[in-house]
Order: structure tokens, then C-alpha cells, then sequence
């Protein structure tokens, strides 16, 4: 059980493109959804926490026109990167938390690996 | 400030040895602490949760403790396999809004 799944698992753009990547929690609902960004040999930076059927809540330095967050149900969360560019290459997890799961516990996603040219 | 610590440096252990990770932290006061295991390319996968009032919790082969007035948790791996060879990282929740803050996590060598 708490299997959350992201898609797709790496994308290539070029740059000024936009690029949706989507996290599911499976096999149970999942009131909070976080998504983070990380790079290499780095820890965890948490961009945005949100709740099924509100607007997200972006940490300080996330741009909300930039990094568009819907959680649109209790088992999909999406994330799109407007207008990327180099910079925005990272790699992208999102993870999941409620349900009949541990709801102390967040599920990730196996990661969205985005390379912007 | 307030920050959390892992060693940076990787931490190599012979297979069947046990293998010790620490976690420190400063100026928090976590209502739990949690212990993932990351691969690389992979989102992290959670191993254990330990309380504030938990001195110490088990699963299997691993053993974590929790010592609130040292501000630090250890994470053991008894019997060490090199598949158990990974990026460890801890990450306390402090509010009920359930935000992980997180370590930058340390990396585990088994050499067979």
C-alpha cells in the first residue's frame, strides 16, 4: 500500500516550453501533496504543499506563476513548469500524505527528472 | 539558526559490520523524526518514524534512536548488506502541517 506514482519519469524541452508533470497516490487518498525540487548531492527543497480542492502554498522563493500547482482530486496533483529554462533543470518529487496510510508519513513519488535545453 | 546535520562525507563499512548514521539538529523542537532511504535517480522511501517521548524503535535490521536533550538521532544497520548501500536522510516534522524539514543526507557504502 501508499504507492504514489509520477509522470513522467524524465522530459527533455527546449527552453521557453512548458512541461506538466502529474503524481498520483494509488492506492489511497491523499489530503496533502508536497512537491520538492532537488539537485545533485543536495537535500530535499520543499517548493509548494497542497490540499485537495485549495490553492497550493508555495515556500518563500517558489514562484507561484512559474511553478503552477492544481490538485484538482484526493489522487492527483499536477505540476507545471511555465516557460522553462536552463535553470529550471532539476530533478522532481512529489509525495503524498493521508488516507488509510500512515498519515505521519509522506509517500514519494519515484521523481521527475527535467532537463531544459 | 536553525539547521539539521548529516555527515557529508560517505560512510564506508564492510558487509556484516554494523553501520551508524547520525543526525543532529539545532534549534527545533520536532514532534517526530524520520528516517528515509534514497537511491540515486529514485524519490526517497521511508524506513522509520520515532516520537519525541520514543527513546528508540525497531524494524528488522534497523534501529533508530532518538535523544531530545543531545538534539540528535542515530539510524543503525545491524548486519550490513551491499544492498543496503544508499543516501540515508532524516527529516524532523515540527507542526501539524506536516512539513519535513530535511537533511541533506548521508551516503552508505557496503563494500562485500
Amino acid at each position: 500500500g501508499a504507492v504514489v506514482s509520477q509522470h513522467p519519469s524524465w522530459v527533455i524541452c527546449k527552453s521557453g516550453t512548458s512541461v506538466k508533470i502529474e503524481c498520483r497516490s494509488l492506492d489511497f487518498q491523499a489530503t496533502t501533496m508536497f512537491w520538492y525540487r532537488q539537485f545533485p548531492k543536495q537535500s530535499l527543497m520543499l517548493m509548494a504543499t497542497s490540499n485537495e480542492g485549495s490553492k497550493a502554498t508555495y515556500e518563500q522563493g517558489v514562484e507561484k506563476d512559474k511553478f503552477l500547482i492544481n490538485h484538482a482530486s484526493l489522487t492527483l496533483s499536477t505540476l507545471t513548469v511555465t516557460s522553462a529554462h536552463p535553470e529550471d533543470s532539476s530533478f522532481y518529487i512529489c509525495s503524498a500524505r493521508g488516507g488509510s496510510a500512515n498519515t505521519d508519513t509522506q509517500y514519494f513519488g519515484p521523481g521527475t527528472r527535467l532537463t531544459v535545453l | 539558526s536553525q539547521k539539521i546535520e548529516q555527515n557529508s562525507e560517505a560512510l564506508n563499512i564492510q558487509e556484516g559490520k554494523t553501520a551508524t548514521l547520525t543526525c543532529n539538529y539545532t534549534n527545533y523542537s520536532p514532534a517526530y523524526l524520520q528516517w528515509y532511504r534514497q537511491d540515486p535517480g529514485r524519490g526517497p522511501v521511508f524506513l522509520l518514524l520515532i516520537r519525541e517521548n520514543e527513546k528508540e524503535k525497531r524494524k528488522e535490521r534497523l534501529k533508530v534512536t532518538f535523544d531530545t536533550t543531545l538534539k540528535q538521532s542515530l539510524f543503525h544497520i545491524t548486519a550490513s548488506q551491499p544492498a543496503d548501500s544508499a543516501t540515508y536522510l532524516c527529516a524532523l516534522r515540527l507542526d501539524s502541517n506536516y512539513q519535513l524539514i530535511w537533511g541533506a543526507g548521508t551516503k552508505l557504502i557496503i563494500k562485500p
